[in-house]
Parts: structure tokens; sequence; C-alpha cells
């Protein structure tokens, strides 16, 4: 089946610490995004990718970092800068055309 | 302008009942609104999507109104049951430097009851 993986599900980051969420896709899609959700604030836009090894900065990306050395790989960084890291993350995938996402299940990352 | 505003921000309803979410956008150059529909500890999933071309859609129990010159959307849930509890999500985007744009509504926290 086609779809978007991402690992690990949960994650903890000691302060100061660097953490990479992984987020790999089958669908053959073109464009891939990092989306990071707090309660009450929707899906909130961190980076995106429309072709390999070029990538855009979203609406929040500071203290984030991306790579997309493959089609099927969009990985994000979450560095010691983020201030606020602890927040639900979400990887999808399109066309790059008129449609919709495919989300994946996201990775729920918690600051210690 | 490229808020999407949507409301209310939680809705409870009886089993059966037609619960509907609004959402309301300010560019008017916005050609695609999807809607997303996400359980707990999961990622959002399409739910169904219109284009302004059209006021309405159906798909299920599902259906899109849309209204072009109000600039206004909302999703209905008829016959709402209690698997339908989930976050919902409104969306609108727009191609902009060569790709989608999509914004997100803040999200619907939709409660069922049996």
């Amino acid at each position: 089946d086609g779809g978007i993986t991402q690992s690990p599900k949960y994650l903890f980051r000691k302060e100061g610490q660097n953490v990479t969420l992984s987020c790999e896709q089958n669908l053959n899609h073109d464009a891939m995004y990092w989306y990071r959700q707090d309660p009450g604030q929707g899906l909130r836009l961190i980076y995106y990718s429309q072709i390999v090894n070029d990538f855009q900065k979203g609406d929040i990306a500071e203290g984030y970092s991306v790579s997309r050395e493959k089609k099927e790989s969009f990985p994000l960084t979450v560095t010691s800068a983020q201030k606020n890291p602890t927040a639900f993350y979400l990887c999808a995938s399109s066309t790059g055309q008129k449609d919709g996402y495919t989300f994946g299940s996201g990775t729920r990352l918690t600051v210690v | 302008q490229q808020q999407v505003k949507q409301s209310p921000q939680s809705l409870i309803v009886q089993k059966g009942g037609i619960p509907i979410i609004n959402c309301a956008y300010e560019n008017t150059a916005f050609d695609y609104f999807p809607w997303y529909q996400q359980f707990p500890g999961k990622g959002p999933a399409l739910l169904i999507a219109i284009r302004p071309d059209v006021s309405e859609k159906k798909e299920g129990r599902f259906t899109i109104s849309f209204n072009k010159s109000a600039k206004q959307f909302s999703l209905h849930i008829m016959d709402s049951q209690p698997g339908d509890s989930a976050t919902y999500f409104c969306a609108a985007s727009i191609r902009s430097g060569g790709y989608q744009k999509v914004t997100f509504g803040t999200g619907t926290k939709l409660q069922v009851i049996p």
C-alpha cells in the first residue's frame, strides 16, 4: 500500500539536543511538507520541498532544518535553537497539483 | 488575506444529528477547498474537497456547501455517528510560486454522543 511513514511515533529530547524526525513516502509524490500542530492552533507550515535538492521555508522555519536528497525522503531536524519544540509533527506529500495532501501518522516530540 | 477562519471550535451533537462546521476566507484567488478529518494521535486524512465553480458536493454522508459571493464554505455531516467523533479542518489552497500553498483552519473538535 502506498503511503507516508513517519518515525518514531514518540520522541523525547533533552535540552540542547538536536533530534531528527523521519518521513518516507512511496507515493511517487513530488512535493513534501512538514507541519507542526499545537492545540487550538491548527497546522502551521515549517518547510516544504517541491523537488529533490530544493526546499523552502514555511511560516515557522526558525529552529528547524530539512534535507531532500531523495524523492522519497524528507527528514526534519529540530535543533537546539527551537525554544519550544514540544508538539505533534506531521509530514505530508502531494503531487503538487490541485489536489489534497496525504499525511503521515505523526511524531509526538516532547522536551524532557 | 491568507487566513481561513473556522467555527465553532468544538461541537457536541447527538447521534443522528447534523453537525455543521463553517469556514470563511478572504483571498478570492483560492481555488481548491479540502476538508480533513483527524482522529486522536493520527494524521489528518482528506475527507472531501470542492472547487469554487460548484456550489455543493456530496460524498456519502458528507456535504460541502460553497458560497463564492460570501466567501464561505461549510461541512455538513448527515446522520452523524459516534465514529464521526474527530477533529475536522477546513483548508483553502492557491497556486503560488509553482506549488499549491495550503492554508488550514484552526480545527473543530466534534463529539457525537450515542
